[in-house]
C-alpha cells in the first residue's frame, strides 16, 4: 500500500514568488494534517482536514497561507507571496477519522526562499 | 497549555552501547504519549506510544515506559546499530491538544560503528 505521497520534494524560489505544495493521503484516510517543521525543531500543525472541510485552520497564517482539499482526497497548500522566513519543510500527514488515530506522514517538501 | 521538553542533540554513541534518550511532559488532563522516528530522507514513523500511566511501548528493540509520577517516557535501547541513526521526535496528545499531536523539539542519533 502507497503511503502520504508529497510534490515537489525539494522546491526553490526568490522572495515574491508564489509556490504550492501537493499532499495524496493514503487511501480510505479522511483526515488530513499540513504541518511546518523549521530545521531543529518539531512539526506545527497548519491546517487539519477532515474531508474536505478545514476543522482546525488556527494556526495557518491567513494573510498568504491557503489550503484546498476539493474533493476530500489530495490537497494543495499555497504560499502568496513567500518570505524568506517561510524556508522550512512542509509535512503531510494523514489518518483515519476519529480522534487519536494513528497519523502517517509523507516525506515531507523542503522550500528555500532566497 | 501542554509542552513536551526532550533531551538536546546531538546524541552520538559507538554501535552496541546502552541508548537512553530524556522526554518530560506537562499536560494537564490524561494523555498518550509518542516516540515518533525520522530517518533521512524519509517522513516522520511513528516507534512507539503508551496510552496510560505505566504502559510500556516497544518496537524494533526500543521501549518507553509511561511514568506518570514523574512524567517522563524516556527513550532506551539496549544495543544501538548504525542503522539506528535518526531524529526522534516526543510527543503527546490528550483532550486539551484536542488530541492534536504537542511535539518535542527532537534529538538527533548519531551511531558510529
Amino acid at each position: 500500500e502507497a503511503g502520504v505521497v508529497q510534490s515537489p520534494r525539494y522546491k526553490i524560489i526568490e522572495k515574491k514568488q508564489p509556490v504550492a505544495f501537493w499532499c495524496n493521503p493514503i487511501s480510505g484516510h479522511n483526515t488530513l494534517y499540513w504541518y511546518l517543521q523549521n530545521l531543529g525543531q518539531g512539526p506545527e500543525l497548519l491546517i487539519r482536514y477532515e474531508n474536505e472541510e478545514a476543522v482546525d485552520d488556527s494556526q495557518l497564517p491567513k494573510d498568504r497561507f491557503s489550503a484546498e482539499r476539493l474533493k476530500g482526497v489530495d490537497s494543495t497548500l499555497k504560499i502568496q507571496p513567500a518570505e524568506l522566513g517561510d524556508s522550512a519543510v512542509y509535512l503531510c500527514a494523514s489518518s483515519s477519522s476519529g480522534l487519536n488515530n494513528e497519523q502517517f506522514f509523507g516525506p515531507g517538501t523542503r522550500l528555500t526562499v532566497l | 497549555g501542554d509542552s513536551v521538553t526532550q533531551m538536546e542533540g546531538p546524541v552520538t554513541l559507538s554501535e552496541e552501547a546502552f541508548l537512553t534518550i530524556n522526554c518530560t511532559y506537562t499536560a494537564t488532563g490524561y494523555p498518550s504519549l509518542f516516540w515518533y522516528v525520522q530517518y533521512p530522507g524519509e517522513g516522520l514513523q511513528l516507534l512507539l506510544k503508551a496510552t496510560k500511566a505505566d504502559d510500556k511501548g516497544s518496537n524494533k528493540g526500543f521501549e518507553a515506559t509511561y511514568r506518570k509520577e514523574t512524567t517522563s517516557f524516556h527513550l532506551e535501547k539496549g544495543s544501538v546499530q548504525v542503522s539506528d541513526s535518526a531524529v526522534y521526535f516526543c510527543a503527546l496528545s490528550d483532550l486539551n491538544s484536542n488530541y492534536q499531536l504537542i511535539w518535542g523539539a527532537g534529538t538527533k542519533l548519531i551511531i558510529k560503528p
